[in-house]
């Protein structure tokens, strides 16, 4: 049962365009959405979380918008750079519970030059 | 300074061996993690502890055993290894029941290969 269902597995964007990676979930009680960054051969880093009392937050170049009615949130990669080129995962958690991170499956993002 | 750190980082065995993998965290946090991350990239989390308490147990093989000596350190133990526990496995730590983010931070991962 995947409850955390995200989109698109792999995503190549021009350097300088908006990357935009969807989510889903389907736990209503999930209450705290981080996003992770992993480049290969290391371990996934936090990138940006947001709560659902707000419907989007922004850090830098990156933005997550979130739609609570949609059970929906996306992460944007604004002026997108080569740096930023690793696999992003999308988690929900319920921090009054266990707080186990649900991760999506992965975008592999890659940006050309 | 190594926030998450695991050793080895890479490990090759023989199917039926017995192996362990060790984690530290000099981050004071209270909550440790394991995590499985399989060959098509998807994260799955194992075993939670806090404060050297188990927390969550995911539906794994009791051939997988978590000991946790102190809060700083939580090592996965693995019996008769199979071909199918080869994958990255990942500690994570957190300070867990801030009740606001609780962000966990990963080690480096220990890529573990079952010849």
């Amino acid at each position: 049962q995947q409850q955390v269902k995200q989109s698109p597995q792999s995503l190549i964007v021009q350097k300088g365009g908006i990357s935009i990676i969807n989510c889903a979930y389907e736990n209503t009680a999930f209450d705290y959405f981080p996003w992770y960054q992993q480049f290969p051969g290391k371990g996934p880093a936090l990138l940006i979380a947001i709560r659902p009392d707000v419907s989007e937050k922004k850090e830098g170049r990156f933005t997550i918008s979130f739609n609570k009615s949609a059970k929906q949130f996306s992460l944007h990669i604004m002026d997108s750079q080569p740096g930023d080129s690793a696999t992003y995962f999308c988690a929900a958690s319920m921090l009054s519970g266990n707080e186990k991170l649900t991760f999506g499956t992965g975008t592999r993002l890659t940006i050309i030059p | 300074d190594t926030a998450v750190s695991q050793t080895p980082k890479y490990l090759v065995t023989q199917m039926g061996n017995d192996k362990s993998i060790k984690c530290e965290q000099n981050l004071g946090h209270d909550t440790m993690y394991w995590y499985k991350q399989d060959s098509k990239k998807f994260l799955k989390i194992m075993f939670s502890y806090n404060n050297k308490e188990l927390i969550i147990n995911e539906t794994v093989p009791n051939r997988f055993s978590p000991k946790s000596p102190d809060k700083a350190h939580l090592n996965l133990h693995i019996n008769s290894l199979e071909l199918g526990d080869s994958a990255v496995y990942f500690c994570a730590s957190s300070q867990g029941g801030t009740g606001d983010s609780d962000t966990q931070y990963f080690g480096p991962g220990t890529r573990l290969t079952v010849l």
